[in-house]
C-alpha cells in the first residue's frame, strides 16, 4: 500500500529565505507526483507535475525533483514571501490505478 | 481558463438525509475523480469515472453512489448521512486514463448536523 509522508509538518521562516519541502512515498511504481498548495478551507490549486520519467520541473519562484528510485521528491521555493503561505500537499498516483495518494501536507507560515 | 465547477459549494444537512453532489469538469475533460477531505486530513480518494465507465474505486462507503453522465459531468450521491460525513468534497478532472495532470474544483462543504 502506498505511502506517502511529508516532513515537516509545519514550517515558519522569515520572508526572503529559500525553503525545502520533503516528500517520500513507500512504492516506486508511480505515474507521476503532483504538488498541491491549499489555502484554510478553499480548494486545491495544482502547482507542479513532475511524470516518473522527469527528474523535476520548474515554474518560476518554485522547482520540484523527483528521485523516483528512492521515493524522494522535494519542493524548493526561492525567495519567499508572505503570499506564499498555506499548506503544501504532495500526490502521488501509482501506477495501475486512476487515484493519487496524498501526503499529510505542510503547513507554510511566511513571517513579513 | 475554465476550472472545474462544483455545486453547491456549502450544504447543510441532518443526519439520514440524502444529498447530491454536483460536478463540471473542465471542458474536454473526459475524466472525473472524487475525493473527500475531513477534518485537518488529507484528501481521500473515493471513486472516478472514464467515459462514463467507474474506473477506480477507493474507500468509498457503500450509502454512497456516483455516476458520469454523457456530457460527462458528475453526481455523487449519499444517503443516511451520518456526522462523520462532514468534509470538503473535491471533484477533479483529467485527459483520459494516462498521467495527466489532475485539476481540482473548489469543493463542496458538507456539513451534518
Amino acid at each position: 500500500k502506498q505511502e506517502v509522508t511529508q516532513i515537516p509538518a509545519a514550517l515558519s521562516v522569515p520572508e526572503g529565505e529559500n525553503l525545502v519541502l520533503n516528500c517520500s512515498f513507500t512504492d516506486s511504481a508511480i505515474y507521476n507526483l503532483q504538488w498541491f498548495r491549499q489555502d484554510p478551507g478553499k480548494g486545491l490549486t495544482s502547482l507542479l507535475l513532475i511524470q516518473s520519467s522527469q527528474r523535476e520541473q520548474t515554474s518560476g519562484r518554485l522547482n520540484a525533483s523527483l528521485d523516483k528510485s528512492s521515493g524522494r521528491s522535494t519542493l524548493y521555493i526561492a525567495a519567499s514571501q508572505p503570499g506564499d503561505s498555506a499548506t503544501y500537499l504532495c500526490a502521488v498516483r501509482i501506477q495501475g490505478a486512476q487515484k493519487l495518494v496524498f501526503g499529510q501536507g505542510t503547513r507554510l507560515t511566511i513571517n513579513p | 481558463a475554465a476550472g472545474v465547477i462544483q455545486s453547491p459549494r456549502h450544504l447543510i444537512k441532518e443526519k439520514r438525509e440524502t444529498a447530491t453532489l454536483k460536478c463540471y469538469p473542465i471542458p474536454r475533460h473526459d475524466t472525473v475523480y472524487w475525493y473527500q477531505q475531513g477534518p485537518g486530513q488529507d484528501p481521500q480518494f473515493l471513486i472516478s469515472f472514464y467515459e462514463k465507465m467507474q474506473s477506480d474505486k477507493g474507500s468509498i462507503p457503500d450509502r454512497f453512489s456516483a455516476q458520469q453522465f454523457s456530457d460527462y459531468h458528475s453526481e455523487l450521491n449519499m444517503s443516511s448521512l451520518e456526522l462523520g460525513d462532514s468534509a470538503l468534497y473535491f471533484c477533479a478532472s483529467s485527459i483520459g486514463l494516462a498521467g495527466y495532470e489532475q485539476y481540482f474544483g473548489p469543493g463542496t462543504r458538507l456539513t451534518v448536523t
